[in-house]
Order: C-alpha cells, then sequence, then structure tokens
C-alpha cells in the first residue's frame, strides 16, 4: 500500500464548478500537508499549506485535513479555465521527507 | 525570496551519452537541495538531497549521480543515460519556517533518452 494514494484522474468541470481533490494516506504521523499545483512542463507551485486537522481558506481554495479519517482535500470554488493544471498532495513526518501523491490532472472548461 | 535557476529546459540525448544538470539559487545560503524526478503518471520520485556543500544522500540506487560542488549549486550527472532514464527532472529547495520546510521548485529539465 502506498503511503499517499491520490487518484490520477483526469478530472474534468465546467467553468464556475466546485471542485474537490482529495488524497488518503496511511502514516497516522503526517502533521503537515501541502497541495501543489503543476502546469504542464513546468515545476510544481506551492499553493496551500495545513498544518494539523482543520481548514485553511485562501481566496478561491480551501484546504481541509481530516486527521481521524487520513484524508485531506482541496477545494476550488469558482473555477477558471485558468484553473487547469496538475495537483499534487504532499505530506510529512516532523522533519521527514516529503511524500507526494501521483497528481490529479484537472481540466476547467470554458 | 529564492530563485532556482535550472537548465536546459529540454535535452534530447542517445543511450549511453554523458548527462549533466545543473542547478543553482539565489537568494538564500545553505540551503537544502533536491533532485526529483516525474515519470508520466507516476508522481515525484526523490533522487538526491543534500545539505551542505560535499554532502549527498541517495534516495534510489541507479544509474545517476549528483554533487554539490557550491553552496548554492546542485548538479545531477550520469555517466551512461539508459532509456528509464526519461522523465522531468526537478529541481528543489527547502525553505524553512519555525516548524516546517516548504519545498520550492525550478522549472524543470525534459529528458529524453532516445
Amino acid at each position: 500500500q502506498k503511503e499517499v494514494e491520490q487518484d490520477p484522474g483526469p478530472l474534468s468541470v465546467p467553468e464556475g464548478a466546485i471542485v474537490s481533490l482529495n488524497c488518503t494516506y496511511s502514516n497516522s504521523a503526517f502533521q503537515y500537508f501541502m497541495w501543489y499545483r503543476q502546469y504542464s512542463r513546468k515545476g510544481p507551485e506551492l499553493l496551500m499549506y495545513t498544518y494539523s486537522s482543520g481548514n485553511k481558506e485562501d481566496g478561491r481554495f480551501t484546504a481541509q485535513v481530516d486527521k481521524s479519517s487520513k484524508y485531506i482535500s482541496l477545494f476550488i470554488r469558482d473555477s477558471q479555465p485558468s484553473d487547469s493544471a496538475t495537483y499534487l498532495c504532499a505530506m510529512r513526518q516532523g522533519a521527514q521527507k516529503l511524500v507526494f501523491g501521483q497528481g490529479t490532472r484537472l481540466t476547467i472548461n470554458p | 525570496s529564492q530563485t532556482i535557476h535550472q537548465w536546459p529546459a529540454t535535452l534530447v540525448q542517445p543511450v549511453g551519452s554523458p548527462l549533466s544538470l545543473e542547478c543553482t539559487v539565489e537568494g538564500t545560503s545553505n540551503p537544502n537541495l533536491y533532485w526529483y524526478r516525474q515519470a508520466a503518471g507516476r508522481g515525484l520520485q526523490l533522487l538526491f538531497y543534500s545539505v551542505g556543500i560535499g554532502q549527498i544522500s541517495s534516495e534510489v540506487p541507479q544509474n545517476l549521480s549528483a554533487s554539490r560542488p557550491q553552496d548554492r549549486q546542485f548538479i545531477l550527472s550520469s555517466k551512461k543515460l539508459l532509456l528509464s532514464d526519461s522523465g522531468f527532472y526537478l529541481c528543489a529547495v527547502g525553505s524553512w519556517t519555525a516548524t516546517n520546510e516548504k519545498l520550492f521548485f525550478g522549472s524543470g529539465t525534459q529528458l529524453s533518452v532516445l
């Protein structure tokens, strides 16, 4: 079993829709949770960062962590074609190495 | 904030040829540096990381090596490329807050070995 599982998609939704991207994990010691956005042929860019359980909002983006279920989510409201990218979840335990999900390819259709 | 320079953006190399990819960083000192490879549909694989000059940790034994000759320079090399070395190579810099290290990535090199 992989430490981090992420549905690779592809996921295609109409412009303006609410998008939900998810990752599950098996290591209950993970403390730090991140979401990266990667445009085609570019390096990933850090989008959201959360520590422990709860929600964090930044503009149209909301990151949610449920440690009891070992489940994290990224919600995108009022999705735009410019949000079309691959989204990677990442997490770590303390000072250990970052573990990435496989990435979900998202397309927002105008 | 730091700036990561990674080149070339695209590289096509024949099997058996050598490889040298360079990454340089500006705007930070004594950073943690990382090399990742991203194969299609397989996520990010950590190859090497370095916490200082001359200090290299290898995560995956394979046909590649890394060196850090200067504080802000990280080099990925191979003496003889294999077909399986094809992929998208990313250099990353670790930036520490009080409790966590965030990774920031360069623009990547798409390597095709033919």
